[in-house]
């Protein structure tokens, strides 16, 4: 079945420091990935996406391309902040769009 | 624009008690989801329904009953509430479904079962 595995958290960080952030996923077909963003006490946010091989998503800094070969959507950010910390999630979307198949999350942490 | 809303935001229940948890959204989106997010397990998904008028099992159904009252609302329902039971319970919406299937997430219940 489609399956979605992420680096064990914690990470922490200090302020400015490069994120990655890795993300492999088990699917038939050619899924849709996702990364969503929860801050604390707050529901999950859209942060990026992409619908096709060689896709890369972006946005508020953070970047993912979607690599078909290595069934791969790392999360990467070239200069965390403070603002950042919060529990991220991978996720995919199969054709058939039933639902979405999240990872566990990892919780990033920065420091000032 | 309110986007997801969710009633209660906290809830306190003693085992065998009953409850509904509420949730609507006002974009006019056709499929609607229940989620439950336990520590180290991310979001496992509970039951969805693709349209008004169809429901069906995700991966953790037992324990919880559904109904889409229209097409605007889906709640989620404990009949004899447990322990295991305890957990942050999210609902998404999305409209476009297939490989399009962004969700945009309600703000949460956190419920506790004595």
């Amino acid at each position: 079945g489609n399956s979605v595995t992420q680096m064990e958290g914690p990470v922490t960080l200090s302020e400015e420091a490069f994120l990655t952030i890795n993300c492999t996923y088990t699917a038939t077909g050619y899924p849709s990935l996702f990364w969503y963003v929860q801050y604390p006490g707050e529901g999950l946010q859209l942060l990026l996406k992409a619908t096709k091989a060689d896709d890369k998503g972006s946005n508020k800094g953070f970047e993912a391309t979607y690599r078909k070969e290595t069934t791969s959507f790392h999360l990467e950010k070239g200069s965390v902040q403070v603002s950042d910390s919060a529990v991220y999630f991978c996720a995919l979307s199969d054709r058939s769009g039933t639902a979405l198949i999240f990872g566990k999350g990892t919780t990033l942490s920065v420091s000032s | 624009n309110a986007g997801v809303t969710q009633t209660p935001k906290f809830q306190v229940l003693k085992t065998g008690q009953s409850m509904t948890l509420q949730c609507a959204q006002d974009m006019n989106h056709n499929s609607m989801y229940w989620y439950r997010q336990d520590p180290g397990m991310g979001l496992r998904l509970i039951y969805y329904s693709a349209s008004e008028g169809t429901t069906d099992k995700g991966e953790v159904p037992n324990g919880y009953n559904v109904s889409r009252l229209n097409k605007r609302e889906f709640s989620l329902r404990l009949e004899s509430a447990a322990p295991s039971q305890t957990s942050v319970y999210f609902c998404a919406s999305s409209g476009a479904g297939g490989i399009y299937n962004e969700q945009f997430f309600g703000p949460g219940t956190r419920l506790t079962v004595l």
